[in-house]
Order: structure tokens, then sequence, then C-alpha cells
């Protein structure tokens, strides 16, 4: 079953504009990972915060994490075209390297 | 980052038949890796954990006697869909890795006619 919900399911901004995607989760977790994907490929690992870390930064890429709501955030900044893809957000129940994954969020960054 | 590379990347084959996906890890050892199965604008669903020298370990609801893993070496996975229909198309994602990081394939897509 997924362990996470995210919303919104799909967000369509202009390019330059910031992008927000939140994940909740609901059991415990060691850390929390975004993944993004170009339609039709493989996933690419984005950022991993855990479970002691508030706020994580990436060159445009923002994360948060709330574990008392059970909730993590991406924000990415003055987006592009390129950055056009599916995210997910991924956490390890129990531990461990078996992911399982949220729902995803279809982004369309139009120029 | 490591490198895992996928065989095919898409395959379509009639029902009946029996499909083979290779994943590699191309630059790292993997003692396990994970097959996932995706639909259409769908989530990542994990199917089962590859463990390299042993048996597979898989989800609930997903059928081990139709998707065979063999795990026989470090750098080396295979799911074999047998007696594939059609509604096991879909794409077909391999995962390997660091315990805290993992190195995806880049997928393969399964049509069956």
């Amino acid at each position: 079953s997924q362990q996470g919900e995210e919303d919104p399911q799909a967000l369509s901004i202009q390019e330059g504009e910031n992008a927000t995607m939140n994940c909740s989760y609901k059991t415990s977790i060691n850390n929390l990972q975004w993944y993004r994907q170009n339609s039709g490929r493989g996933l690419v690992h984005l950022i991993l915060i855990r479970s002691n870390e508030r706020e994580k930064h990436s060159g445009r890429l923002r994360v948060t994490l709330d574990t008392s709501k059970k909730s993590s955030s991406l924000l990415i900044t003055a987006s592009r075209a390129a950055d056009t893809a599916s995210y997910f957000c991924a956490t390890a129940p129990g531990g461990g390297n078996k992911l399982t994954f949220g729902t995803g969020t279809q982004l369309k960054v139009e120029l | 980052g490591a490198v895992v590379s996928q065989h095919p990347s898409w395959v379509i084959c009639k029902s009946g038949t029996s499909v083979k996906i290779e994943c590699r890890s191309l630059d790292f050892q993997a003692t396990t890796m994970f097959w996932y199965r995706q639909f259409p604008k769908q989530s990542l669903m994990l199917m089962a954990t590859s463990n390299e020298g042993s048996k597979a370990t898989y989800e609930q609801g997903v059928e081990k006697d139709k998707f065979l893993i063999n795990h026989a070496s470090l750098t080396l996975s295979t799911l074999t869909v047998t007696s594939a229909h059609p509604e096991d198309s879909s794409f077909y994602i391999c995962s390997g890795g660091l315990l805290y990081e993992q190195y995806f394939g880049p997928g393969t897509r399964l049509t069956v006619t």
C-alpha cells in the first residue's frame, strides 16, 4: 500500500515561478527522500532529509520535514521547463532501503 | 552517482509467453535489488526484493510463480514474467544501491498483446 499521499496531484506553472509539493506519510521514519521521474523514464534521486532535520537545501530545491505532522514539502524555486516531471516522496518504513512511494505530483512548467 | 541499467527498454510479447527483464548495477555491487511496477500516471508499487544468493521476498498480492526473480550475482537481477497477460502490461523498474540512496534503472515498458 502507499505510504505517502502527495498533493497536489498535478501542478501547472509558468517558468520562473516556484512550485511546492507536499507529502504526508503514515509511520515513523528515519529519513524521507524525494525523487524525480521524467515521463517514461527511471527515477532520479533529488534529496534526502533525515528525521532529525527540519529543512534542507540543494540548489533550487528546498525540502522541509515536520515529523510531528508526518509531512514534508518540496519547493522548487525559479522553475524551468526542464523541471517538468513527476515528483515522488519516498520513505522506508521500518528502516532499511525498501522504499514506499507517495502518489506523486505531476509538475508541468510552461514557457 | 551509481548506474543501474535495464534490458530491454521496451518489449512487446504475445499473451501466454514469458519475458525476461535484466537489471544490472554497472559500477557497484548490490546484494539487494528491488523490483517495482508502475501503471500509467500512477506511483511505483514495490513487487519484490531480490536477494543475491537466496530467494526473493515478494510483497503481498504479488504472485511469486508468475514473477520469477533470480539474483545470481552481485550485479545482476532478472525478473521473468511468466505466461504474460495483457494486464501485466506495465512499466517495470528495478533499483539497487546503498542503505539510504537507491539508484533506479531506466525502466522496461512491457506490452502484452
